[in-house]
């Protein structure tokens, strides 16, 4: 199987911020990654697909990058309402694995 | 297009728990269905895949022998049962739709709102 560790695990920052979350893969998954986004007893919501790919409704201020084994989701400038946990997760093989997220808190 | 889950349960170690996932019906016959859970303070884990026309399935290995996932085309529910509970089962549980059937690779664009299961003596 595929595993998938993210870094930090916990990020203080503050509104206006520019911050970056890191996610590696065990192997190669090519551009088959996903960064969601989590708040406090809601389900996640899809942020980015294919790896840098917005998906429809999430603000330009999210950014995804990297191919192969290395990823980045980059938020540009920190609103309050992106005060939440991140997820990247894997889909090229049958274990779509999840890392063990980011919390991102204010500073 | 929507995904309703059941309620939240109560269970005992040992027994068993079946949780509900109902679609829209074109959600239904087109997309995959995944099953994700989330122990409290935890990360994501991933379960289960389910197409919902075929009734082809895959489950995460360590789930092998006590998950099962099955469908109601009628109602367009998709169903996931977890026997033999134990306390670390204790987890919200979330179906998540996946790709269109000619492709299952694709993130998971829509969740249910989650269902809490509790396993306590």
């Amino acid at each position: 199987d595929i595993q998938m560790t993210q870094s930090p695990s916990t990020l203080s920052a503050s509104v206006g911020d520019r911050v970056t979350i890191t996610c590696r893969a065990s192997q190669s998954i090519s551009n088959w990654l996903a960064w969601y986004q989590q708040k406090p007893g809601k389900a996640p919501t899809l942020l980015i697909y294919r790896a840098s790919n917005l998906e429809s409704g999430v603000p330009s201020r999210f950014s995804g990058s990297g191919s192969g084994t290395e990823f980045t989701l980059t938020i540009s400038s920190l609103q309050p309402d992106d005060f939440a946990t991140y997820h990247c997760q894997q889909y090229k093989s049958y274990s779509f694995s999840f890392a063990q997220g980011t919390k991102l808190e204010i500073k | 297009v929507q995904l309703v889950q059941s309620g939240a349960e109560v269970k005992k170690p040992g027994a068993s728990v079946n949780v509900s996932c109902k679609a829209s019906a074109n959600a239904f016959t087109t997309y995959y269905i995944h099953w994700v859970r989330q122990a409290p303070g935890q990360g994501l884990e991933w379960m289960g895949i389910i197409n919902p026309t075929a009734g082809s399935l895959t489950y995460a290995q360590e789930f092998q022998g006590r998950l099962t996932m099955t469908t109601d085309s009628s109602t367009s529910t998709v169903y996931m049962e977890l026997t033999s509970l134990r306390f670390d089962d204790t987890a919200v549980y979330y179906c998540a739709r996946g790709g269109i059937i000619s492709s299952a690779t694709s993130a998971f664009d829509i969740w249910g709102q989650g269902t809490m299961v509790t396993v306590s003596s």
